[in-house]
């Protein structure tokens, strides 16, 4: 089972920052937030990933609370192209377990 | 450099034929993951291949297999094709154990 819990669905206006919820009140220490984003019928894109600290690259930035127990991906200036499925994923490189565990994600909606 | 490749993007065969895919990783990566997707079901992790060695494995029935080469290609197999068995298959490579990047899938469909 998914240890996160994002929202089904969200909108956004083209142009204005996409903010997306993720909790993962389980999380271990050891284990990183992923963020994926699939377009419909496509294989899922990475987006960005952090432990602790908040990172930003090219196209996103990853916001995780002190407590690590919820997160926020955000698109700052959304475009059409960004309506997709976004997954949330908790995960840890060293275990035996080595898999992403995908949920039902959040469908990004970005209207013009 | 080059992203994961799959092939083919697109099959349909009928039930009780058997099926291969193949995957070709970002050069370099030498673990291959697959997992299957469908409507009902989601994204759920198939295998995972390192070093040609099946390193970990997914709750599916044994007419799913799969193996990998010395170059880090990968192929996986499914026999006796069933209806249910309709779906996206998703190749993702990495280094080692890190981020996974995906390949477009195959859609396969079976009549």
């Amino acid at each position: 089972d998914a240890k996160t819990t994002q929202p089904p669905s969200m909108d956004c206006a083209e142009g204005r920052a996409a903010n997306l919820p993720c909790n993962h009140s389980t999380i271990s220490g050891n284990e990183y937030v992923y963020w994926y984003r699939q377009i419909h019928s496509q294989g899922p894109q990475y987006i960005i990933h952090g432990l602790k600290n908040n990172e930003t690259n090219e196209m996103a930035s990853l916001i995780i609370t002190e407590d690590r127990k919820s997160s926020t991906l955000i698109l700052p200036h959304a475009t059409l192209r960004d309506t997709a499925v976004y997954y949330c994923i908790v995960f840890w490189y060293g275990g035996s377990n080595y898999k992403l565990t995908f949920g039902k994600g959040t469908l990004l909606t970005v209207n013009p | 450099k080059a992203g994961v490749t799959q092939t083919p993007r697109y099959l349909i065969k009928t039930r009780g034929q058997q099926v291969t895919l193949s995957c070709s990783p970002i050069s370099g990566h030498r673990s291959v993951s697959w997992y299957q997707q469908t409507p009902g079901q989601g994204l759920q992790f198939l295998f995972e291949y390192f070093s040609e060695t099946q390193r970990n494995k997914g709750n599916f029935p044994g007419r799913f297999s799969g193996r990998q080469f010395s170059n880090s290609r990968s192929e996986m197999n499914v026999s006796t094709l069933e209806l249910g068995d309709s779906a996206l298959y998703l190749c993702a490579s990495s280094l080692d154990q890190n981020t996974q990047y995906f390949g477009p899938g195959t859609r396969l469909t079976v009549l």
